[in-house]
């Protein structure tokens, strides 16, 4: 099926420990991004991607690394997890568009993990 | 940069009645206003979006209005149904060609049987 595939969807991490949040699109979309969702905080960009071998940083990067090396993957790394970085965390991606030829998002399901 | 708001942040209506939702965004270049529909336990999903040069769009029990003087948005939602029961996003385009797209803190909806 069509769409923006997140795994794992779930994830318990000890403090210090680094892993890989994996997101893939099979739908040819040169953007994607990484949010996360706090209670209360909505949803906070993290890093984005205007294409492969293009990223950029979102309004709370710090933790987090990405790259882009193909149109299909966007993969986020935590560096050193800290329980600060507890949260629902979600890939999304959409066609580029230029003026007001914005597009809609295509959210994944989202990775839920805990840092202890 | 961008900031959008939302109010209120919490709706209860009983079901059969009108929901409406309004946002706010700073930033007069915005051109492109999407509305994402959370269910519990799932991602956000695309339900309704405006551009800046219509001020009203409709999709079945759903439409969009938008004020650019004002710089408001609003989702409505008519004959509400307990599957409307979410939490509801609005967000804003912030720059041209950019794509990123600021979002404001969401709403809870809740349809009273």
């Amino acid at each position: 099926n069509a769409g923006v595939t997140q795994t794992p969807k779930f994830q318990v991490l000890k403090t210090g420990q680094s892993m890989t949040l994996q997101c893939a699109q099979d739908m040819n979309h040169e953007y994607m991004s990484w949010y996360r969702q706090d209670p209360g905080m909505g949803l906070r960009l993290i890093h984005y991607s205007v294409g492969a071998g293009i990223t950029d940083q979102g309004e709370v990067p710090n933790g987090y690394n990405v790259s882009r090396s193909t149109t299909e993957d966007f993969p986020l790394r935590l560096l050193s997890a800290a329980p600060s970085q507890t949260s629902v965390y979600f890939c999304a991606s959409t066609k580029r568009g230029t003026g007001v030829a914005n597009y809609g998002y295509t959210f994944g399901s989202g990775t839920r993990l805990t840092v202890v | 940069g961008e900031n959008v708001e939302q109010h209120p942040s919490t709706l209860s209506v009983q079901e059969g009645d009108s929901a409406v939702i309004k946002c706010t965004y700073s930033d007069s270049a915005s051109n492109y206003f999407p509305w994402y529909k959370q269910e519990l336990g799932k991602g956000p999903q695309l339900i309704i979006d405006i551009r800046s040069n219509v001020g009203e769009k409709k999709d079945q029990r759903i439409a969009v209005t938008l004020n650019k003087t004002a710089k408001h948005f609003s989702l409505h939602i008519t004959e509400t149904q307990p599957e409307d029961s979410a939490v509801y996003f609005c967000a804003a385009s912030l720059i041209y060609g950019n794509n990123r797209l600021a979002f404001g803190k969401g709403n809870q909806v809740v349809v009273i049987p």
